[in-house]
């Protein structure tokens, strides 16, 4: 079993949709949980950052930490175009080494 | 602010061969990453340094795989000899301390592909 699952997609949604995507986890140590957005041929940037339970928001970015559920999830209001693209979540222990997940691949419609 | 510096941004080699890679950090960045990142899949650390020592390299395959971080600045990170299980984008990061925990900033990373 691997310590972090991601559903890799491709999740394909009209412009202006709500996204919900999510991760499922199995190492309990982690404190420490990320998203990162991954556009085609570059690297991760860092999207939302959250420490132990609870949600937190950014425009139009929300995540949400249930660490009773070992369960994370990113959702994105009114999705655009330039939302496409490989959503990565990230857990850490110790705040230093991240574990990811596989990645989903988005797709926003026009 | 300059990101994260790699160069080369592709790469297409033989397996067997020899390869390395070359990674600028941010400046004043202290720690410095090199991740795996096989197509599918997330990226996996490789090693992690803190200015010149290394702090992990528990998934760094020892017997092909060679790091070093000179000054505590550029690093470059090697492959000798090549499998074709090597083709990936290798992934360079350095990181801060800030408002949203330990932040790593990513490079654009190298293509390998081992024929």
């Amino acid at each position: 079993q691997k310590e972090v699952e991601q559903d890799p997609g491709p999740l394909s949604v009209p412009e202006g949709a709500i996204v919900s995507l999510n991760c499922t986890y199995s190492n309990s140590a982690f404190q420490y949980f990320m998203w990162y957005r991954q556009y085609s041929r570059k690297g991760p940037e860092l999207l939302m950052y959250t420490y132990s339970s609870g949600n937190k928001e950014d425009g139009r970015f929300t995540a949400q930490v249930d660490k009773s559920s070992k369960y994370i999830s990113l959702f994105i209001r009114d999705s655009q175009p330039s939302d496409s693209a490989t959503y990565l979540c990230a857990m850490s222990a110790s705040g230093n080494k991240l574990v990811f997940g596989a990645g989903t691949i988005l797709r926003v419609k026009s | 602010e300059a990101g994260v510096a790699q160069s080369p941004r592709y790469k297409i080699i033989e397996k067997r061969q020899s390869v390395a890679f070359w990674c600028n950090p941010i400046s004043g960045h202290a720690t410095l990453y090199w991740y795996q990142q096989i197509l599918g899949q997330g990226p996996k650390l490789l090693i992690q340094f803190q200015n010149n020592g290394v702090v992990d390299d528990s998934q760094l395959p020892k017997d092909r795989f060679s790091a070093e971080r000179l000054k505590g600045v550029d690093s470059t990170l090697k492959i000798q000899p090549a499998k074709l299980e090597d083709s990936a984008v290798y992934l360079c990061a350095s990181s801060i301390i800030s408002g949203r925990g330990n932040e790593q900033f990513f490079g654009p990373g190298t293509r390998l592909t081992v024929l």
